[in-house]
């Protein structure tokens, strides 16, 4: 059964931060790896993953895959209060399957 | 560009009521639709999916039904609401292999 496991569940840290967030997977015909951050309604695409040890960046965050050890981090530097949301991890396999979640607090 | 709309935001429902979502996708042709539920803002579960016009796959048994009448329209319905059935309710869309972009959701509330 595809399985992706998110930890930890649940961060709180204060502005100006690094966080590192942690997504493994254990999936059939593996494709791609996602992460979505979502605030109070929809979940908003981060990135993509599809190859290892290719760090993607977006400003502040940026994430990358290990396909041998099957698992993605999300690391935000220099944390906001903005940044206060739940991150999810998704894979693309056979199944669309999302992680639980990490609830991320930036506290000011 | 694409859009994705879901309604009703809000719904609160008495136990054994029917339920009707509507999602609608405008801007793309084809898309595959998902509707997920979403639990005390934790994960999402993936209750169906479709690749097209009444093509529907379904990926837990539950009291809920999906139809997808027309290419970029995709509703979730019950004939009778169980209290289980409350939470957040999220559709999304994509093209094969590309991320999902998702409603706003509704928040289902089951009294």
């Amino acid at each position: 059964e595809d399985k992706v496991v998110q930890s930890p569940l649940s961060l709180v840290v204060h502005e100006g931060d690094t966080v590192t967030l942690n997504c493994s997977y254990e999936v059939t015909n593996f494709r791609s790896l996602l992460w979505y951050k979502q605030e109070k309604k929809a979940p908003t695409f981060l990135f993509m993953l599809t190859s290892s040890g290719i760090e993607k960046k977006s400003g502040r965050l940026s994430s990358i895959l290990d396909k041998k050890e099957l698992f993605s981090i999300l690391n935000i530097t220099a944390t906001q209060t903005g940044d206060s949301a739940v991150y999810l991890c998704m894979e693309y396999g056979n199944k669309l399957v999302f992680g639980a979640g990490t609830i991320l607090r930036v506290k000011s | 560009s694409q859009t994705i709309h879901q309604w009703p935001a809000t719904l609160v429902q008495p136990v054994g009521s029917p339920l009707s979502l509507e999602c609608t996708v405008e801007g793309t042709s084809n898309p595959n639709l998902y509707w997920y539920r979403q639990a005390a803002g934790r994960g999402l579960q993936l209750l169906f999916y479709s690749v097209g016009i009444g093509q529907i796959s379904s990926e837990v048994p539950q009291n809920l039904s999906a139809s997808r009448p027309q290419d970029r329209q995709f509703i979730l319905s019950s004939k009778k609401l169980l209290l289980s059935d409350s939470g957040f309710y999220l559709c999304a869309w994509s093209v094969q292999y590309a991320p999902l972009h998702f409603g706003n959701g509704t928040r289902l509330t089951v009294t």
